[in-house]
């Protein structure tokens, strides 16, 4: 599975967007770009994942650029509940093989 | 979404005894379980793959008669640390794989004393 690249924390303020950058140059054709969060002491729970378009759920929007060496995941308006750990991975679509390989993620702290 | 249960979600034992995590889906079946092991302020590391009906797989590094894992059923796997020491103090993470993603366990914080 591609590598991947993030900032290792960020803050925002309550209400606003939050942009979290993800590189990932060396994505393949056949790779998805995935994306997960940990809040403190919990589980990692599943955000969204996408190909090549942009995709939106009622979490989170990810945009993924053109040649998709990087992409962009979107919390529309950060809450202190979202205060959390975020991984971006990037794999193959799910297959014999579901493993997950977590990187350092990003710590983003949501302010009030 | 999915659920995925672990039980105890806290455990203290003295070292040298062994201790079983279990691992269950709730609302669905699962051929195949993930253990993750995670210390403070690290990422979470895969250690193994459960496979019902079949041996389970171990990442590299992981010892595989320290850390028995039994995937009895469907909706079962355990993950026993056998003879803890301190040093296997941890959060034990376990998860299934969905259609498209995996869903986590609440995680089990073991501690070695």
């Amino acid at each position: 599975d591609a590598k991947t690249t993030q900032p290792p924390s960020m803050d925002c303020a309550e209400g606003r967007a939050a942009n979290l950058p993800c590189n990932h140059s060396t994505i393949s054709g056949n790779e998805y770009v995935y994306w997960y969060r940990q809040i403190h002491s919990q589980g990692p729970q599943y955000i969204i994942h996408g190909l090549k378009n942009n995709e939106t759920n009622e979490m989170a929007s990810l945009i993924i650029t053109e040649d998709r060496k990087s992409s962009t995941l979107i919390l529309p308006h950060a809450t202190l509940r979202d205060t959390a750990v975020y991984y971006c991975i990037v794999r193959v679509a799910p297959s014999n093989d579901y493993k997950l390989s977590f990187g350092a993620g990003t710590t983003v702290t949501v302010r009030a | 979404g999915a659920v995925v249960s672990q039980h105890p979600s806290r455990v203290i034992c003295k070292s040298g005894t062994s201790v079983k995590i279990e691992c269950r889906s709730l609302d669905f079946q699962a051929t195949t379980m993930f253990w993750y092991r995670q210390f403070p302020k690290k990422s979470l590391m895969l250690m193994a793959t459960s496979n019902e009906g079949s041996k389970a797989t171990y990442e590299q590094g992981v010892e595989k008669d320290k850390f028995l894992i039994n995937h009895a059923s469907l909706t079962l796997s355990t993950l026993t640390v056998t003879s803890a020491h301190p040093e296997d103090s941890s959060f034990y993470i376990c998860s299934a794989p969905g259609r498209n993603e995996q869903f986590f366990g609440p995680g089990t914080r073991l501690t070695v004393l």
